[in-house]
């Protein structure tokens, strides 16, 4: 399979805790992105990277977020002392930028978190 | 600020009939509009897209109209198959930017 694939699937976790999650993206791919999705709602931006460089975080983003991806191929996004409001589906994408970023991203299926 | 709009929660449509799915945007530099579709336990995949500088933009049973002037776009579904029951999420970006999603709305096909 040569999709965007996360790890964890599911991960549950009490209050306080650290998590992170993994995403390897499309090989070939240049540019990852995550977002999170919560019930009823569209996928909302959190960051994306341009091979290894970090280029827009978003401002709505807690400093408890981080994400990286340190050779331009995987990423991992850490949240610190989980809240529970940070239950949520938190799905990586990957696109490739020929230098016209079209919009078509291909996403993994999704980490979903459950903060108790 | 909401760039993209879906005002429509959820619709019904009946099998072999036509599907009208919604999206209004605010922001006039978006270059791209997509739709992506999703089932439950799969993230969103990518449907169909149309650029800036045309209205439509056809693709088997789905086809996306523009109006740039109304910042409004559509997506038709003929005829719909209860397989298209799922979230549609209408998206935008620019040629150099991030993708917005809408909230999405969901589409039953009723047999």
């Amino acid at each position: 399979d040569t999709g965007v694939s996360q790890d964890p699937r599911h991960k549950i976790t009490k209050r306080g805790q650290n998590v992170t999650f993994r995403c390897d993206p499309i090989s070939e791919h240049n540019r990852l992105y995550w977002y999170r999705q919560t019930l009823g709602q569209g996928p909302e931006f959190l960051t994306y990277f341009q091979n290894e460089a970090q280029l827009e975080k978003s401002r709505l983003l807690s400093d408890r977020f981080s994400a990286e991806r340190p050779k331009g191929s995987f990423s991992t996004l850490e949240i610190q002392r989980t809240e529970q409001g940070d239950s949520a589906m938190y799905l990586c994408a990957s696109s490739l930028d020929s230098g016209t970023n079209t919009g078509e991203l291909f996403f993994g299926e999704g980490s979903r978190l459950t903060v108790l | 600020d909401q760039q993209v709009k879906q005002n429509s929660p959820s619709l019904s449509v009946q099998e072999g009939r036509i599907s009208i799915l919604n999206c209004d945007y605010t922001n006039s530099m978006f270059d791209y509009f997509l739709w992506y579709k999703k089932y439950p336990a799969e993230g969103p995949t990518f449907l169909i897209s149309i650029s800036s500088i045309k209205d439509k933009n056809e693709d088997g049973r789905f086809t996306v109209f523009l109006n740039k002037s109304a910042k409004h776009l559509s997506l038709h579904i003929v005829p719909s198959q209860p397989g298209d029951s799922a979230v549609y999420f209408c998206a935008a970006s620019t040629s150099y930017d991030k993708v917005i999603f809408g909230p999405g709305t969901s589409l039953s096909v009723i047999p």
